[in-house]
């Protein structure tokens, strides 16, 4: 398996664009989470999903902020309109329901808002 | 809601020396407790992993210590090589129904050849 794939791995946008970050789990796996990673909040859980179903979206900064899985190997995460702030690298990890807490991440995607 | 203490943020030590990352939990429901290793411009990756019924796991070079009635968690690196340079993080997780982890911020190891 090629394990999680992200793309883009590298975005810069201008403030105010809308931006579309993608990712395609592990086959088979039932969990996907979306983190985002800043060096001054660490590793932070925006969002995840249990066969495609939103199950906790409270780690999501505020309602520019939109993820979807329309299905088991494809997700999104949006954001609409973009700010300097939300500039940092974006992981998204997959598992399986029977080893749920063994999470696989993507190589990221690095995202400059300028 | 679970909050995890990570130290020390940065670590410097001799190639062949030992390092030491600690951790601290808050929730004493919290009973997973795995470490990542980041590689630079690579996704977190799984190394290793304990639950709160063991006190102590070990896997080659790299073993992990849980003290649940201190709340605290180790890492412990022996023989430190160049390729044990990364950032590490701990995290904790409760598995009654609940798939997430918390996170710590991280410890940036370097191994000094």
């Amino acid at each position: 398996d090629a394990g999680v794939i992200q793309s883009p791995r590298h975005e810069v946008t201008e403030m105010g664009q809308e931006v579309t970050l993608r990712c395609k789990p592990i086959s088979g796996h039932d969990y996907l989470f979306w983190y985002r990673q800043t060096m001054m909040r660490g590793l932070e859980l925006l969002i995840y999903f249990n066969n495609n179903v939103p199950i906790d979206d409270s780690g999501m900064p505020e309602d520019r902020f939109s993820a979807k899985m329309p299905n088991a190997s494809f997700s999104t995460l949006k954001i609409q309109p973009s700010e300097p702030r939300d500039s940092a690298v974006y992981f998204c990890a997959s598992s399986l329901r029977e080893l749920r807490y063994i999470q696989y991440f993507g190589a990221g995607t690095r995202l400059s808002v300028l | 809601g679970e909050n995890v203490e990570q130290h020390p943020s940065t670590l410097s030590v001799q190639e062949g020396d030992s390092a030491v990352i600690k951790c601290t939990y808050s929730d004493s429901a919290s009973n997973y407790f795995p470490w990542y290793k980041q590689e630079l411009g690579k996704g977190p990756q799984l190394i290793i992993d304990i639950r709160s019924n063991v006190g102590e796991k070990k896997d080659q070079r790299i073993a992990v210590t849980l003290n649940k009635t201190a709340k605290h968690f180790s890492l412990h690196i022996t023989e430190t090589q160049p390729e044990d340079s990364a950032v590490y993080f701990c995290a904790a997780s409760n598995d009654f129904g609940n798939e997430k982890l918390t996170f710590g911020t991280g410890t940036r190891l370097t191994i000094i050849p």
